[in-house]
């Protein structure tokens, strides 16, 4: 499974509230990403990271932030948390050339 | 920005029958993948195609990539309930470390 976890598998917030999502990976691998999945809209990217403190936008960015401290763990932060980001959130990281990505088992956000 | 549509969005069939899906760009990718979703799960990754004409098989899964790297399609022959499950295909751009992804085809086998 590429040894990635996500926290939390779910959560439930308030709008306005800041949301800080979690991705922990345990072999070294340089790339990560966050994506988020919506119905009709596939997987979009939102943030990647290319290495510690090294991140760039993706193509739904806005609204969110990312950090990487550390190269295992990689960080997304919704500032003030919108009904329109209530979405499931995947991180991936890629393995083995080609962009092949491996991604997280997901976190299931909802924005009320 | 890249778009890739897939078609159908969502497909029923019978077990023991025969599909193919489709993923259709206007843009040229250096690489081409298909992943299978599971419900609850992350995408996993079934085949990566990289060169124009190229057919892969996997058992009964039979993937090609367009001549042009333009599009891909997936063939399955004879399908399974272990088929079932949402296709995504995802492209790959030339000096760039980001995937394009699909629309997914959500496909059921019946039993």
């Amino acid at each position: 499974d590429a040894g990635i976890t996500q926290s939390p598998r779910h959560k439930v917030t308030e709008t306005g509230t800041p949301v800080t999502l979690r991705c922990h990976q345990t072999e070294n691998h340089r790339y990560m990403y966050w994506y988020r999945q919506d119905p009709g809209h596939g997987l979009r990217l939102i943030h990647y990271s290319y290495g510690v403190k090294d991140t760039d936008k993706g193509e739904v960015s806005d609204g969110y932030s990312v950090s990487r401290s550390k190269t295992e763990d990689f960080l997304l932060t919704l500032e003030s948390a919108t009904s329109s980001q209530t979405s499931v959130y995947f991180c991936a990281i890629k393995s083995g050339g080609r962009e092949k990505l491996f991604f997280g088992s997901g976190t299931q956000l909802s924005v009320l | 920005t890249q778009l890739l549509e897939q078609s159908p969005q969502f497909l029923s069939i019978q077990e023991g029958e025969n599909l193919t899906v489709y993923c259709n760009s206007s843009s040229v990718f250096s690489s081409l993948q298909w992943y299978r979703q599971e419900p609850g799960e992350g995408p996993v990754l079934l085949v990566t195609v990289v060169t124009g004409g190229e057919v892969k098989k996997l058992k009964r899964l039979t993937f090609q990539f367009g001549d042009a790297r333009k599009d891909s399609s997936l063939h399955i022959t004879a399908a399974q309930p272990g088929d079932t499950g949402l296709y995504l295909c995802a492209g790959g751009s030339f000096g760039n470390e980001k995937l394009t992804f699909g629309t997914g085809t959500r496909l059921t086998i019946i039993p």
